[in-house]
């Protein structure tokens, strides 16, 4: 069946790069896109990015333009969310959610990796 | 940007109760609207996709409706497991943006 797996909660000082893997099985990887969405504790759901597993195309939010990058790697079926330069307010629990369809939907979520930065 | 509002931001309802969620987006996102169920400490579920087809395995008392710029999500008859916190989603154009989440509470 259809899986996605991230990898295991870190913990970051400030201005360390993290990089977060989302691992799946169960499907054809380069027909569905992969998105990162982010959610800080207590608060709601922050869409990040976009990838084509496809060509590797990107979209980033605006926000986090500069310090996101989103890469993929086919022949182990893993995307990658590598943020650089991580500051307090990026804690949050980071998820890859697969997208299928003309109309773009989120149907299928790894379970999430928390991602605290403190010094 | 296109701005998703949810109302309310907080509903409390007992067991059995009809419950309706209201998502508005500051545009027209045509029939590109998610609905997600997410309980506490974990991942999103997708329920309801193109605003009204209901996602596989999710219960028939959820449903989806709208159009253009106003969307539901209706429980019809409330379970102890659909107390959680529900979140509309627009994937017309980039920046993908969810509306701030509601949460449904027992009363």
């Amino acid at each position: 069946q259809v899986q996605v797996e991230q990898s295991g909660d870190e913990v970051k000082k400030p201005g360390a790069s993290v990089k977060v893997s989302c691992k799946t099985s169960g499907y054809s990887f380069s027909s569905y896109g992969i998105n990162w969405v982010r959610q800080a504790p207590g608060q709601g759901l922050e869409w990040m990015g976009w990838i084509s597993t496809d060509n590797g195309a990107t979209k980033y939010a605006e926000r986090m333009q500069g310090r996101l990058t989103l890469t993929i790697d086919t022949s182990t079926r893993t995307a990658y969310m590598e943020l650089t330069s991580p500051r307090s307010d990026d804690t949050a629990v980071y998820y890859c959610a697969r997208e299928k369809g003309a109309v773009p939907t989120f149907d299928v979520w790894g379970q999430g990796t928390m991602v605290a930065v403190s010094s | 940007d296109i701005q998703m509002t949810q109302s309310p931001s907080s509903v409390s309802a007992s067991v059995g109760d009809r419950v309706t969620i209201n998502c508005r987006a500051s545009q027209g996102i045509a029939r590109w609207l998610a609905w997600f169920q997410q309980l506490p400490g974990l991942a999103p579920k997708l329920l309801i996709y193109e605003v009204s087809n209901l996602h596989s395995g999710a219960p028939f008392r959820f449903s989806g409706s709208g159009s253009g710029t106003d969307f539901t999500l209706t429980i019809s008859s409330l379970r102890p497991e659909d107390f959680a916190t529900y979140y509309c989603q627009q994937t017309h154009s980039f920046p993908y943006t969810f509306g701030q989440g509601t949460k449904l509470e027992i009363k």
